[in-house]
């Protein structure tokens, strides 16, 4: 298994601004992905992203909005752009492990006002 | 559409019973299928994986089935403690590490 950490664990940011979030591994992982979770709906995958290379979005998600670095197999980081309150949700990372099995951060909260 | 159905209910069970979750799934094909918990507050935490060639998995007091001719997962927790109360997820794979996740549903054990 691998262990995660997020940060920020929360935020409250104003409209139109913009929050980067990190995600950390305790061990080199070649797939990342970042998930979105609003208030009752489920967990929805943003993007995939894999070192060394552009991340691959899902549909209805661009990389203007939710920009995605992955410098090295340890780290990522998801920017959530010019923000809304619709984009108030909790945002997830997680890694592939063995098999088709995903490990995930305990998410970051976010509230835009 | 694609949609996958738990039951947005909370299940109320007291301790020492079975507790039965279900997933329900419409216009999927899933090559395998996987149970999360995810506690308040917590990112989901990986339970078990059962593949479409495969109708039963058992881990400890954990079972799963999957139907694909059904289009349905049973979820089994036996002899259930109030530290199973959580909310449970069950996702959808695809394709390899492509997971589509249904709402959950969330489990609450009384002592």
């Amino acid at each position: 298994s691998a262990v995660i950490s997020q940060k920020p664990s929360r935020d409250i940011c104003q409209r139109g601004t913009s929050l980067t979030i990190q995600c950390q591994v305790d061990s080199q992982v070649t797939m990342m992905f970042w998930y979105r979770q609003q208030p009752g709906q489920s967990l929805t995958l943003i993007a995939t992203a894999n070192q060394g290379s552009e991340a691959t979005y899902e549909s209805g998600f661009v990389i203007d909005k939710f920009p995605i670095s992955r410098p090295n197999l340890t780290f990522s980081t998801l920017t959530v752009s010019n923000m809304s309150p619709e984009d108030s949700s909790i945002y997830l990372c997680s890694v592939a492990g063995d098999r088709e099995t995903q490990y995930f951060g305990p998410g970051t909260r976010l509230l835009v006002l | 559409s694609q949609k996958i159905e738990q039951n947005s209910e909370a299940l109320n069970i007291q301790e020492g019973k079975t507790a039965t979750l279900t997933c329900n799934y419409t216009n999927y094909s899933p090559a395998y299928l996987q149970w999360y918990r995810q506690d308040p507050g917590r990112g989901p935490v990986f339970l078990l994986l059962i593949r479409e060639n495969e109708k039963e998995k058992r881990k400890e007091r954990l079972k799963v089935t999957f139907d694909t001719t059904l289009k349905q997962s049973l979820f089994h927790i036996t002899a259930s403690q109030p530290a199973d109360s959580a909310t449970y997820l069950c996702a959808l794979g695809e394709s390899f590490q492509k997971l589509v996740f249904g709402t959950g549903t969330r489990l609450l054990v009384s002592p």
